[in-house]
């Protein structure tokens, strides 16, 4: 019931590889956000795009480059990562452009990114 | 900024049983308090969220409650079956900041 889709589920590149992430949502929502998961820790917020436009950068290092070509499309684009880069990465979308009173976030199942 | 403590770290129960987890927070602006499940390999799924001009919510096994004067908040699961067991992370957001998160709590329920 996944209504936020990410691609590719797994990945693995060099570090001197470049790669993008994809996420895909349709609920209509205005906000959509990066966040990195490394094991047995919480989700860690990486970006926020509120009406296409990039509204929070948690001063992520430029390996990491988002961008959101329309309302319902996320990328995340990778390039001479670190092992330390190895994780989980999760896309999630809110209504409403990020702001105001909350509103749920839901989450995909992510891409699991090794770095060799 | 907003800063979120959350207790136990880990928690076995006995199927039946009940099992809390207590968050707290520490900005009083903050008016939006979710709350995470997260299987092993999988996505974070939100279970229950409560706004700050509500004190409690339910839904079925599940309640959170809110205490602003506090700045807590809880997770009540009553009746805990096997499947209940995965990492849960409360979480609090403030009017235009993003969400914080807690550092989860491993739940295990031993039938």
């Amino acid at each position: 019931d996944t209504e936020v889709t990410q691609t590719p589920k797994h990945l693995v590149m060099g570090m001197t590889n470049k790669k993008s992430l994809k996420c895909e949502q349709h609920m209509g929502h205005r906000a959509m956000y990066w966040y990195k998961q490394k094991a047995k820790k919480p989700p860690e917020l990486m970006f926020v795009y509120s009406y296409e436009k990039l509204s929070i950068n948690e001063s992520v290092p430029s390996r990491f480059s988002p961008e959101c070509p329309n309302s319902s499309l996320l990328n995340l684009h990778l390039h001479a990562l670190q092992p330390e880069d190895s994780a989980l990465y999760l896309c999630a979308s809110s209504q409403g452009g990020g702001q105001g009173i909350g509103q749920p976030q839901h989450f995909g199942d992510g891409t699991r990114l090794s770095i060799l | 900024g907003e800063n979120v403590e959350q207790h136990p770290s880990t928690l076995s129960v006995q199927e039946g049983d009940s099992a809390v987890i207590k968050c707290t927070y520490s900005d009083s602006a903050s008016n939006y308090f979710p709350w995470y499940k997260q299987e092993l390999g999988k996505r974070p799924q939100l279970i229950i969220d409560i706004r700050s001009n509500v004190g409690e919510k339910k839904d079925q096994r599940i309640a959170v409650t809110l205490n602003k004067t506090a700045k807590h908040f809880s997770l009540h699961i009553t009746e805990t079956q096997p499947e209940d067991s995965a990492v849960y992370f409360c979480a609090a957001r403030g009017f235009s900041t993003p969400l914080v998160f807690g550092k989860g709590t491993r739940l295990s329920v031993i039938a």
